[in-house]
């Protein structure tokens, strides 16, 4: 699975857009992008995922780049409840076998949301 | 979305004796069910890759005989933690993949974690 950079942390206002970068330059044709979060102590969760259009669901935006190196994850409205780790994750999608949901988690970015 | 349950939360431990958690589905069956262990301030790092009916896979450096894996049952993975000490102190999660479905896009869906302190 390719590499994943993230920054380590960012901070957002509340109420207003988060905008979480991720390069992942050395991405494959088959491979796609997913975001997942933690909030402490809690397993993670599932956020969104794209293979290589924009992709928008009820929890947030994934904006991918043409030539697929970087992507971005768009929380329109961040909430305090939003503070977390997002964890930007490129993988083959139904790769199959046991490697099937098998996820390598990089150092994510810690997302602090303040009033 | 499916539902992934552990069991313990939080346990506390005595030093050299073993410590059970439960991963349990509840909603779909789970063929396959990851265990990654989380130390503070890291990132989740896999363990084990438990499948139903066989032999858990460990990750390099993993010691099997350490953390032993059951996948008795489409809806239960236990890990066990024998003769545990202080550095196994973690957070312990499992995840799991439903059987017989295509491409979600989900693909793992995760359980709470289970918070063990060895002392």
């Amino acid at each position: 699975d390719a590499k994943t950079t993230q920054p380590p942390s960012m901070d957002c206002a509340e109420g207003r857009a988060a905008n979480l970068p991720c390069n992942h330059s050395t991405i494959s044709g088959n491979e796609y992008v997913y975001w997942y979060r933690q909030i402490h102590s809690q397993g993670p969760q599932y956020i969104i995922h794209g293979l290589k259009n924009n992709e928008t669901n009820e929890m947030a935006s994934l904006i991918i780049t043409e030539d697929r190196k970087s992507s971005t994850l768009i929380l329109p409205h961040a909430t305090l409840r939003d503070t977390a780790v997002y964890y930007c994750i490129v993988r083959v999608a139904n790769a199959g076998g046991t490697s099937y949901g098998k996820l390598t988690f990089g150092q994510g970015t810690i997302l602090t949301v303040h009033p | 979305g499916a539902v992934v349950s552990q069991h313990p939360s939080r346990v506390i431990c005595k030093s050299g004796t073993s410590v059970k958690i439960e991963c349990r589905s509840l909603d779909f069956q789970a063929t396959t069910m990851f265990w990654y262990r989380q130390f503070p301030k890291q990132s989740l790092m896999l363990m084990a890759t438990s499948n139903e009916g066989s032999k858990a896979t460990y990750e390099q450096g993993v010691e099997k005989d350490k953390f032993l894996i059951n996948h008795a049952s489409l809806t239960l993975s236990t890990l066990t933690v024998t003769s545990a000490h202080p550095e196994d102190s973690s957070f312990y999660i499992c995840s799991a993949r439903e059987i017989g479905t295509g491409f979600t896009g989900t693909e793992a869906f995760f359980g709470q974690g289970t918070r063990l302190t060895v002392v």
